[in-house]
C-alpha cells in the first residue's frame, strides 16, 4: 500500500526559505520509471504543478518558480525534500507530494500522479 | 507553456444526471490527459488516466474521451458522492498544467 505524507512548517515569514518533506512507503524511489511530485494548490484556486524527481535523478521544475525550487531525494530514508526560497504571501497554498507512476497501455508507456499525500497547509505572512 | 482550457467553471446537477466537462488543449497533447476528482478538504484522486483509462477502484460511471487537443469527462447517473471539483491535467510535456476545474454542485 502506497502512502505519502507531508511535514514542515505551517508558517514562515516572507522572504525566508520553506523546506517541505515528503515521507513515503510502499514504494521505493530507486525502482526504475518511478517518481515523486510536488503540487500545490491556493486556498479555493486551481492546482498548480511544482516539480518532479524520478528515480534516475531526473529534476523537472515549474519554468515559473525554476529559480527558486528544488528537489532531493534520499533514497535510504524513503524521502523527497521541496525547497523554495524567497516565500511570498502568493505562496500561500496547500502543498502535495504525490506518487509518479507508470503504466503501459495500447502500446503506450506514460505516467500519472495516482497516489497523493493530504496535503500540508503553508501559511506565509509576518 | 500547454494551456489547458476547463469547461465550464461550475454547474449544477441533479441525482441521476448526466454530466459533461470538457478541457482543450491549447496544442495537440495526443492522449496525455488525466481527470481527477477533489472534494472539500480532501486532496485530489486520479479518476481517468491517457484520456479514457478507468483508473482501479473508480465506479464505471465515470468515463473519459478525446484526442489531440478535445477530451470530455462523463459522469452518467450522477450519484450524491460525485459533488465535488474536478481537474484536468496535461502529462505530455513540461511544465504539466492542469485546467481551472469545474465544480459540480447539487441542483
Amino acid at each position: 500500500q502506497i502512502t505519502l505524507k507531508e511535514s514542515g512548517p505551517t508558517l514562515v515569514k516572507p522572504t525566508q526559505t520553506l523546506t517541505l518533506t515528503c515521507t513515503f512507503s510502499g514504494f521505493s524511489l530507486s525502482t526504475s520509471g518511478v517518481g515523486v511530485g510536488w503540487i500545490r494548490q491556493p486556498p479555493g484556486k486551481a492546482l498548480e504543478w511544482l516539480a518532479l524527481v524520478y528515480w534516475n535523478d531526473d529534476e523537472r521544475y515549474s519554468p515559473s518558480l525554476n529559480s527558486r525550487l528544488t528537489v532531493t531525494k534520499d533514497t535510504s530514508k524513503n524521502q523527497v525534500v521541496l525547497t523554495m526560497t524567497n516565500m511570498d504571501p502568493v505562496d500561500t497554498a496547500t502543498y502535495y507530494c504525490t506518487h509518479r507512476g507508470n503504466y503501459y497501455a495500447s502500446s503506450i508507456f506514460g505516467y500519472y500522479f495516482d497516489y497523493w499525500g493530504q496535503g500540508t497547509l503553508v501559511t506565509v505572512s509576518s | 507553456a500547454i494551456q489547458m482550457t476547463q469547461s465550464p467553471s461550475s454547474l449544477s446537477a441533479s441525482v441521476g444526471d448526466t454530466v459533461t466537462i470538457t478541457c482543450r488543449a491549447s496544442q495537440d497533447i495526443r492522449n496525455d490527459l488525466a481527470w481527477y476528482q477533489q472534494k472539500p478538504g480532501k486532496a485530489p484522486r486520479l479518476l481517468i488516466y491517457a484520456a479514457s483509462s478507468l483508473q482501479g477502484g473508480v465506479p464505471s460511471r465515470f468515463s473519459g474521451s478525446g484526442s489531440g487537443t478535445d477530451f470530455t469527462l462523463t459522469i452518467s447517473s450522477l450519484q450524491p458522492e460525485d459533488f465535488a471539483t474536478y481537474y484536468c491535467l496535461q502529462d505530455y510535456s513540461y511544465p504539466l498544467t492542469f485546467g481551472g476545474g469545474t465544480k459540480v454542485e447539487i441542483k
